[in-house]
């Protein structure tokens, strides 16, 4: 166990809806990253959250965003879902945020499946 | 932009096979690099990581990886698997903004 959490675990659901994603980050760590696996893409980057704010971004479309809210938990939310969205969606979390590296620690991840 | 490639996307060996996974990575400066595990139905877990220093890094479960930096490369090797080996691996470059590159991941069967 990691200590990063992440609900739901799946989410079924349809083309065209939109769906929240939460995770919340080992007790004490400040950043959070987001990262979606699929089987085309393999696992890429999303965004990075350091204490509220917004650090950088990977390859997130424009129909995702997201935030972390000052308890530091993280919502990943993507709307207008297509097929392709189908993914294991993955959050990380780190102590720090900086130029040197901060082990990330990941969580069970949520399967997404849409249909 | 940095790049990783693992060549064997599958790879199935017998218990006590040893194993070398390939990992290359695209960046000409300092890199950090890094292998992850993911067991069947488990998160991603640190294997081990090369920040500088000795090529040869010794991490968890009797895993070690070799830093190659003419070759652009740090392959995973392992002298004898075990059945509870069976896992996907995946390979990572660590750049500035603590951004994780992973390559896409090489899924290891054991054969008991």
């Amino acid at each position: 166990d990691s200590g990063v959490t992440q609900t739901p675990k799946h989410l079924i659901t349809a083309t065209g809806q939109r769906v929240t994603l939460r995770c919340s980050p080992r007790s004490g760590d400040l950043s959070v990253y987001w990262y979606q696996q699929s089987l085309d893409q393999g696992l890429q980057f999303l965004i990075h959250y350091y204490n509220g704010e917004e650090r950088a971004k990977g390859n997130i479309l424009e129909r995702f965003s997201a935030q972390q809210f000052p308890d530091l938990h993280s919502e990943l939310n993507l709307s207008s879902l297509e097929l392709g969205d189908s993914a294991l969606y993955f959050c990380a979390s780190s102590l720090l945020s900086g130029v040197t590296y901060n082990e990330q620690f990941f969580g069970p991840g949520t399967r997404l499946t849409v249909l | 932009a940095q790049s990783v490639s693992q060549h064997n996307h599958h790879v199935i060996l017998s218990e006590a096979a040893s194993l070398e996974l390939g990992c290359n990575y695209s960046y000409g400066g300092t890199v950090n690099l890094f292998w992850y595990v993911q067991y069947p139905g488990q998160h991603l877990q640190l294997l081990l990581k090369y920040f500088s220093g000795d090529p040869l890094v010794k991490g968890i479960k009797g895993f070690e990886a070799e830093f190659i930096k003419s070759k652009f490369s740090f392959n995973l090797r392992k002298p004898s698997v075990q059945w509870s080996d069976t896992a996907e691996y995946f390979c990572a470059v660590y750049n500035a903004g603590n951004m994780l590159t992973f390559g896409g991941g090489t899924r290891l069967m054991v054969k008991p």
